[in-house]
C-alpha cells in the first residue's frame, strides 16, 4: 500500500465550479500535512499546510481527519489558473524535514 | 522569499557519461538539502538528504555510488549521476531547508533538472 494515495484524475471542471480532492495516508503516526501544487514540468510549490481544526486560505479550504487518516482540499470558484496537479504531502512521526508525496491529482479548469 | 536555483535546467547526454547537477540556495544558508526524482505521472521520490559538511543519507534502493552527492558549502549541493543510462532519465529536483536546529523547516524547491539519457 502506498504511503500517500490520491485519485490521479484528471478532474475536468468548468470555471467557477467547486471541486474537492481527497488523500489518504497509511502511517497513523504522520505528523504534518500539506497540499502542494505542481504545474507541468515545474517544481512543486507549497499551497497550504493542513491542520486538524481545518484551515482556509481564500478560495482554498483544507481539512484533516486523523481518525480516518484522510486529508481533503476544497477549491471554490475555480479559475483557469488553478489548472495543475495537486500533491498531498505528509511528514513522518518525529517531524523532521522528510516529505512523502502522493502522486497528485490533476485538475483541469475549462471555460 | 527564499530562492533555490538548479543548473542545468535540462541536459541530454549519451549513455555511460556522468552528469552533474548543481543546487544553490541564493539568499539563505541551507543546512540541509534534499534530492528528489520524479518519473512521468509518478510522485516525487526522495533520493537522499545531505547536510553541509557530512555524508549524505540515501533512501532505501538508491545507489550511493551511482548518485554522488556533495554538500560542500551552506549554499551549494551537487548531485552527480555516474555512468548514466536511459532508465536514469527523469526530473531531478532539489530542495533546501535553512533554519539550523529546527525540525520542521520549510523546504524551498529548485526548478528541477530534466535529464534525458540517450
Amino acid at each position: 500500500r502506498k504511503e500517500v494515495e490520491q485519485d490521479p484524475g484528471p478532474f475536468n471542471v468548468p470555471e467557477g465550479a467547486t471541486v474537492a480532492f481527497n488523500c489518504t495516508y497509511s502511517n497513523s503516526a504522520s505528523q504534518s500535512f500539506f497540499w502542494y501544487r505542481q504545474d507541468c514540468r515545474k517544481e512543486p510549490k507549497l499551497l497550504m499546510s493542513v491542520y486538524s481544526s481545518g484551515n482556509e486560505d481564500g478560495r482554498f479550504t483544507a481539512q484533516l481527519n486523523r481518525a480516518s487518516q484522510y486529508i481533503s482540499l476544497l477549491i471554490r470558484d475555480s479559475k483557469l489558473s488553478d489548472s495543475a496537479t495537486y500533491l498531498c504531502v505528509v511528514t513522518p512521526q518525529g517531524g523532521g524535514n522528510k516529505l512523502t508525496f502522493g502522486t497528485g491529482t490533476q485538475l483541469k479548469v475549462e471555460l | 522569499g527564499a530562492v533555490v536555483s538548479q543548473h542545468p535546467s535540462r541536459v541530454i547526454c549519451k549513455s555511460g557519461t556522468s552528469v552533474k547537477i548543481e543546487c544553490r540556495s541564493l539568499d539563505f544558508q541551507a543546512t540541509t538539502m534534499f534530492w528528489y526524482r520524479q518519473f512521468p505521472k509518478q510522485s516525487l521520490m526522495l533520493m537522499a538528504t545531505s547536510n553541509e559538511g557530512s555524508k549524505a543519507t540515501y533512501e532505501q534502493g538508491v545507489e550511493k555510488d551511482k548518485f554522488l552527492i556533495n554538500h560542500a558549502s551552506l549554499t551549494l549541493s551537487t548531485l552527480t549521476v555516474t555512468s548514466a543510462h536511459p532508465e536514469d532519465s527523469s526530473f531531478y529536483i532539489c530542495s533546501a531547508a535553512g533554519l539550523a536546529g529546527a525540525s520542521t523547516d520549510t523546504q524551498y524547491f529548485g526548478p528541477g533538472t530534466r535529464l534525458t539519457v540517450l
